[in-house]
């Protein structure tokens, strides 16, 4: 995997209904794994930073888990409500002091 | 806290004219701020890092002359997109650093910039 990629690119659940998105990024020269979450008309929120493989972070009812190995990272959601509708992007960055976070495309839920 | 401030929100003005979008952190001193490009459907696209008191870095394919970053203080950034065309009309934001590399980034609201 050269690019950051996200899935679903959207879907909708119903209320109280739990659910859960991909981030693949290319496994080699990581360094860390970025969740944001991005409201219509407003900035995007930082989820979590992630570094080490097999992390685990939770938020309320938002959890993530890593996988540096394979390249992989799971967005969690538990009894989804309205005001989780937004736009959940991920970024990875590399290793190195310059080096940058790149972006997937999000998954708009 | 973490605050970053972005101005205009929504920038429409005549092919030829330059636009300034300004990039202020708040409540901290942000020594690296990132200018960033979305099209629509596309993925956030790192244009420039812009680190204060030094020149921008850029990523290739983005013109320095075009894009003219200035970051003349640990609280702003400022980048100027010069005699714009109908082909720049983008979304633009930026995001600000607190120093760590494990430290998450801070966004601004972000321009939607429009050119007739």
């Amino acid at each position: 995997i050269l690019n950051v990629e996200q899935s679903p690119q959207s879907l909708h659940v119903q209320e109280g209904d739990s659910t859960n998105f991909t981030c693949s990024f290319p496994s080699s020269n990581f360094y860390a794994l970025h969740w944001y979450r991005w409201e219509t008309a407003k900035s995007p929120e930082a989820l979590f930073v992630m570094t080490l493989n097999g992390d685990e972070k939770k938020k309320g009812r938002i959890s993530a888990t890593l996988n540096t190995k394979e390249g992989y990272s799971y967005l969690y959601i538990k009894g989804s409500q309205p005001e989780d509708s937004a736009t959940s992007l991920c970024a990875s960055r590399g290793g190195g002091t310059a080096s940058k976070l790149t972006f997937g495309t999000g998954t708009r839920l | 806290g973490a605050v970053v401030s972005q101005h205009p929100s929504w920038v429409i003005c005549k092919s030829g004219t330059s636009v300034k979008i300004e990039c202020r952190s708040l409540d901290f001193q942000a020594t690296t701020m990132f200018w960033y490009r979305q099209f629509p459907k596309q993925s956030l696209m790192l244009m420039a890092t812009s680190n204060e008191g030094s020149k921008a870095t850029y990523e290739q394919g983005v013109e320095k002359d075009k894009f003219l970053i200035n970051h003349a203080s640990l609280t702003l950034s400022t980048l100027t997109v010069t005699s714009a065309h109908p082909e720049d009309s983008s979304f633009y934001i930026c995001s600000a650093g607190q120093g760590t590399q494990n430290q998450p980034q801070h966004f601004g609201d972000g321009t939607r910039l429009s050119i007739l």
